[in-house]
């Protein structure tokens, strides 16, 4: 079973809609971090959320973080070609022995048709 | 570029050699991390340094798996006696950490990709 569950696994959009992914877990995270990977290339850190309820807007992309710190949501406005690739939340668990010890999940592989 | 660097970005190999993969993390960075990815997952924890500390292996994979961070500055992992098993992406990661128990944010290097035939 997976800690983070991320939906959808796929999503294949036309240039200029909205989507939005989201990222659960049964768990509570001291922190979750958002990122975007392109094939053949490490994940690239978006954002990181830290504290219940918030909001953290990067230009057309905003991130929740969930009031009880065990889900996120990822919105794209507009999306553009350049949005393709893997959408990869990790979340380090708010036990203090897990710190440094980040879990990811499976991820949702975003396609933006020209 | 002051990013986490890998090396080999790629390495193919015979089942049962050995490899080594080098990963320098960034300057000031005191925690380096090693995560395998395979196809159509995120990235699998495999274990964490703080300086030249590891501070948590039970998760490598088999006892095959080795890392060192000799002077708290590179790292390396390897594999001995490959197994096609192992073939995936493997990453690097870099973090600064307040304290030993502090969240921190981890910025990854481009990974090493291993085939193993």
């Amino acid at each position: 079973t997976q800690l983070l569950e991320q939906s959808p696994q796929f999503l294949s959009i036309q240039e200029g809609e909205n989507l939005t992914v989201y990222c659960n877990s049964s768990s509570v995270f001291s922190s979750l971090q958002w990122y975007r990977q392109e094939p053949g290339e490490g994940p690239v850190l978006l954002v990181t959320v830290v504290t219940g309820g918030e909001v953290k807007k990067l230009k057309r992309l905003t991130f929740q973080f969930g009031d009880a710190r065990k889900d996120s949501s990822l919105h794209i406005t507009a999306a553009q070609p350049g949005d393709t690739g893997l959408y990869l939340c990790a979340g380090e668990k708010e036990e203090i022995t897990n710190a440094g010890k980040s879990t990811f999940g499976d991820g949702t592989t975003l396609t933006v048709k020209p | 570029d002051t990013g986490v660097s890998q090396d080999p970005r790629h390495k193919i190999t015979k089942r049962g050699q050995n490899v080594t993969f080098r990963c320098d993390p960034i300057s000031e960075h005191n925690r380096l991390y090693w995560y395998r990815q395979t196809l159509g997952q995120g990235p699998e924890f495999l274990t964490y340094f703080q300086n030249e500390a590891q501070l948590e292996k039970s998760r490598l994979l088999s006892d095959r798996f080795s890392a060192e961070r000799p002077k708290g500055s590179f790292s390396t992992l390897e594999i001995q006696r490959t197994e096609q098993g192992d073939s995936a992406m493997y990453l690097c990661a870099s973090s600064l950490a307040q304290t030993s128990f502090s969240t921190d944010t981890q910025y990854f290097g481009p990974g090493t990709r291993l085939t193993v035939l």
